[in-house]
């Protein structure tokens, strides 16, 4: 079965630029979004197919996705961004795979 | 405006059935495929299972496959979930979510509803 790897935690320091990536093979030919969660709440869609944006979601998420890594890149963090962050890819034989997700703190 | 409404969710004992529903409203149900998406505490997302707009095709993980049936009836609006033969590992909060197409061929999740929490306990 197809697996996604994720950091369980990523630091960055407000007003930076966090990376998240999700790892998972060949996972370039391979359309991946990408949820927020933050705590007690619903996962929330920040990109899709690899680089689109939901509507209402900040132009300072974007995504970029190639080779064996995917990457969930937030710019100019702001505290309210500290949230988990999932990727998910479809797969013929597992349907939905979900990467373990990473805990983003903003210091 | 898009809204997802899980109920059915309890404490159930090991070995035991549930029914799960999810109320949709705000948008043309029957035009869109649907998922439950479930999270045991403290953990991270995990699939459970897909139904097609007119509930032709289902997809289940491996995981609940054979113990839970994914249903829709789309005159009513409504997603439901059978879970049967339950185990401990079941305990989670089940999300009802919105796919953005109608067959699921390349599934995503553009609304989530809010979760309804089962308990798996003798």
């Amino acid at each position: 079965s197809y697996e996604l790897t994720q950091p369980l935690s990523v630091s960055v320091a407000l007003g930076q630029t966090a990376r998240i990536t999700c790892g998972g093979n060949n996972i370039g030919s391979k359309n991946v979004h990408w949820y927020q969660q933050k705590p007690g709440q619903a996962p929330v869609l920040v990109i899709y197919r690899d680089s689109n944006r939901p509507s209402g979601i900040p132009e300072r998420f974007s995504g970029s996705n190639s080779g064996n890594t995917a990457t969930l890149t937030i710019s100019r963090a702001q505290a309210g961004d500290e949230a988990d962050y999932y990727c998910q890819v479809w797969d013929s034989s597992t349907v939905v795979v979900f990467g373990g997700g990473t805990k983003l703190t903003v210091l | 405006e898009v809204q997802l409404v899980e109920s059915g969710g309890v404490v159930v004992q090991p070995g035991g059935s549930l029914r799960l529903s999810c109320a949709a409203s705000g948008f043309t149900f029957d035009d869109y495929a649907m998922h439950w998406v479930r999270q045991a505490p403290g953990k991270g997302l995990e699939w459970v299972s897909l139904i097609s707009w007119d509930g032709g095709s289902t997809y289940y993980a491996d995981s609940v496959k054979g113990r839970f049936t994914i249903s829709r009836d789309n005159s009513k609006n409504s997603l439901y979930l059978q879970m049967n033969s339950l185990r401990a590992e079941d305990t989670a909060l089940y999300y009802c979510a919105k796919d953005p197409s109608s067959g699921g061929t390349a599934p995503r999740f553009d609304y989530w509803g809010q979760g309804t929490l089962v308990t798996v306990s003798s």
